[in-house]
């Protein structure tokens, strides 16, 4: 079965400071892997994806993610945080050549002013 | 560009009956897939519409059914509702061919409440 695992509920980080949202995942094969962010009250955006070949990916919003296929990660990175930064964000995975994208549990960032 | 809609963003229903949710891709996609976001189970893949046909659906019992039209908007229908089956319903829609692999673009929802 495929699995996407964000091992924290919550990260809180000052604004300006760089920050990380954690991203584990078990899908066979070549997984394509996706990062979406949620704000209040509007729908799901998509920030970045990893289909194949460089393992840094960047996004919208200054956001960038790796992909490290030993550790079986995908952690989403960002720089300098921002205030409007602070959101719901999914780590999401499908098999290469499947569409229906399994999520994870979601990470609250919080950036503090 | 205008985005995915959903129609209602809100309903209610009692248990046992019947809901149909409505969604309108972005112009150009051709594929609609529906998830569930309800408390507690995170999103959940229910269905993938592409070309009319139901091409996937995730683990989700027979009554959860939709169709895709030919202008490829879709309904989802919940039927002999349950009180579980309260959550919000995203509906998402790709474009697909040769460099735009998978890349879902989601509407804002419908909350579903059954009383």
């Amino acid at each position: 079965a495929q699995s996407v695992a964000q091992p924290e509920d919550q990260v809180n980080v000052a604004e300006g400071n760089p920050l990380t949202v954690k991203c584990t995942y078990s899908v066979s094969g070549n997984p394509y892997l996706f990062w979406y962010v949620q704000y209040p009250n509007r729908g799901l955006q998509f920030l970045l994806k990893y289909i194949t070949g460089d393992n840094l990916v960047k996004g919208s919003y200054g956001f960038e993610a790796e992909f490290n296929k030993s550790q079986t990660s995908f952690h989403l990175k960002k720089p300098s945080a921002l205030v409007s930064d602070s959101a719901l964000y999914f780590c999401v995975g499908a098999p290469a050549g499947r569409r229906a994208l399994t999520f994870g549990s979601g990470t609250r960032l919080q950036v503090q002013p | 560009e205008a985005g995915v809609t959903q129609s209602p963003t809100h309903l209610i229903k009692t248990r046992g009956q019947q809901a149909t949710l409505r969604c309108s891709p972005i112009s150009g996609h051709t594929s609609v897939y529906w998830y569930q976001q309800a408390l507690g189970l995170g999103l959940q893949f229910l269905l993938w519409y592409d070309e009319g046909e139901e091409r996937n659906r995730g683990n989700f019992p027979p009554r959860f059914s939709g169709r895709q039209f030919p202008n490829y908007s879709s309904e989802l229908n919940v039927n002999a509702l349950e009180l579980e089956d309260s959550a919000l319903y995203l509906c998402a829609s790709s474009l697909d061919g040769q460099g735009h692999p998978y890349e879902q673009y989601f509407g804002p929802g419908t909350r579903l409440t059954v009383t």
